[in-house]
């Protein structure tokens, strides 16, 4: 059974572009969740998508944005990068909510972004 | 707004030692406690999920113990070897936002 697939898995940028990441979840997972990893603020959720339908959201700016299709494979999008977009972005896929006791996350490799 | 502390931030011990990573929590109103495995670079590995009403998840060498009323989890590591270095990463899931810990950084040396 594949795992959770992340493209690409490293980005550079510069400062002002915009740059769409992708995520295939594990087959039958519904929900997908998304996540930014920097050594200053460790892991922060960004958000997470079940069925097409955006469930949860975290602090993070209107520039991040993201959706799921109906096959559940999630984009995420970074408008207007800044510096400290700089990071490791994970995704997550799991069968059910993220706020249901059982489920158990599963993440992908992650797509490292550098913007200059 | 849940807070998730790791302690220690950093360990490093001999081959074949048994160890207790610390996680604690600010709202005992978790759905769950996750941990996590992180090599350098590369995603996170699900080890052991321990839902709140379970009291330890065991698998293998690992023992993960979960005490919602004091806000702590703990996971124990049974004679340690070179493979378990990475950094250890604990969640807890409720009806927030999934919150990390900042982790703890394992090196077990030969």
């Amino acid at each position: 059974k594949a795992g959770v697939t992340q493209t690409p898995r490293y980005l550079i940028k510069t400062r002002g572009q915009q740059v769409t990441l992708s995520c295939s979840p594990i087959s039958g997972h519904r929900s997908v969740s998304w996540y930014q990893q920097t050594p200053g603020q460790g892991l922060q959720f960004l958000f997470e998508y079940f069925s097409e339908t955006q469930r949860n959201k975290g602090n993070f700016p209107g520039r991040f944005s993201g959706r799921q299709f109906s096959n559940s494979r999630s984009e995420m999008n970074v408008s207007t990068l800044e510096l400290g977009d700089s990071a490791l972005y994970l995704c997550a896929s799991s069968l059910s909510y993220t706020t249901i006791a059982k489920n158990i996350q599963y993440f992908g490799a992650g797509t490292r972004l550098s913007v200059l | 707004k849940q807070e998730v502390t790791q302690i220690p931030a950093a360990l490093s011990v001999p081959e074949g030692e048994n160890l207790v990573l610390n996680c604690s929590f600010t709202d005992s109103a978790i759905y769950n406690l996750q941990w996590f495995r992180q090599d350098p670079g590369k995603g996170l590995t699900s080890l052991l999920l321990i839902q709140s009403s379970q009291r330890e998840q065991t698998s293998g060498r690992l023992n993960a113990s979960l005490d919602k009323s004091s806000g702590r989890s703990t996971l124990y590591i049974a004679a340690s070897q070179p493979g378990d270095s990475a950094t250890y990463l604990c969640s807890s899931g409720g009806s927030y936002i999934p919150t990390f810990g900042r982790g703890t950084s394992l090196i077990v040396h030969p």
